[in-house]
């Protein structure tokens, strides 16, 4: 079936940028996605990228797809100790339902 | 706060037991996700309501059911409870019943079986 990968855990400095990478098998996804979540509350949708782009960009956020080798990945500038949380990456294909990675924990030091 | 609510926040029961979870979805959101939370399997989509019917099924256990009534409002029903079941259980609300990107989350309810 469907799989996504990502690493577990991730330890960055205040200010500098964090990379968190995804790998996905699935390769009629349509859809790939960026979902944060923070302790004791739901997910919530950053941001996504139709496979049909190479790069989207919102404010810190910028999002890069290598769709031939199905990596995903997602950099936050000046990650802030705000930014903490954990980063889920996910994708959908035709039935628009996304199977998750198992998240990435960001740690944000000062 | 994403507009969908989950009742209740905490759940704890005995093995072999009978819950039931609810959601409400944001206000004119037709289409309902419930989606199960483990240590062991991450994240998983269970199944999807649009407008009173079923939309999709996913990694559903067959103790395990739900529905959407005719207010939208739904909810997940889960049976002979095993120890495994323990895990956070997200429903998800949109307003399509075909565009993922367009997913809201409520809160969760945690469940512990013991």
């Amino acid at each position: 079936g469907e799989d996504v990968e990502q690493s577990l855990f991730l330890s960055v400095r205040e200010g500098d940028s964090s990379v968190i990478n995804c790998t996905y098998t699935d390769s009629s996804s349509t859809y790939l996605y960026w979902y944060k979540q923070e302790p004791g509350a739901g997910l919530q949708l950053l941001t996504y990228i139709f496979s049909n782009m190479d790069m989207k960009q919102d404010q810190r956020l910028t999002v890069l797809l290598n769709k031939k080798d199905k990596h995903l990945s997602l950099r936050i500038a000046d990650t802030q100790t705000g930014d903490s949380a954990i980063y889920f990456c996910a994708s959908a294909g035709g039935s628009y339902i996304p199977t998750f990675g198992r998240g990435t924990s960001l740690i944000v030091h000062p | 706060d994403s507009g969908v609510t989950q009742t209740p926040k905490h759940l704890i029961t005995a093995t072999g037991q009978r819950v039931t979870l609810r959601c409400s979805p944001r206000s004119g959101d037709l289409s309902v996700y419930w989606y199960q939370q483990s240590l062991d399997q991450g994240l998983q989509f269970l199944i999807q309501y649009y407008n009173g019917e079923e939309r999709a099924k996913g990694n559903i256990l067959e103790r395990f059911s739900a529905q959407q009534f005719p207010d939208l409002h739904s909810e997940l029903n889960l049976s002979s409870l095993e120890l495994g079941d323990s895990a956070l259980y997200f429903c998800a609300s949109s307003e399509s019943g075909d565009i993922a990107y367009e997913q809201y989350f409520g809160p969760g309810t945690r469940l512990t079986v013991t």
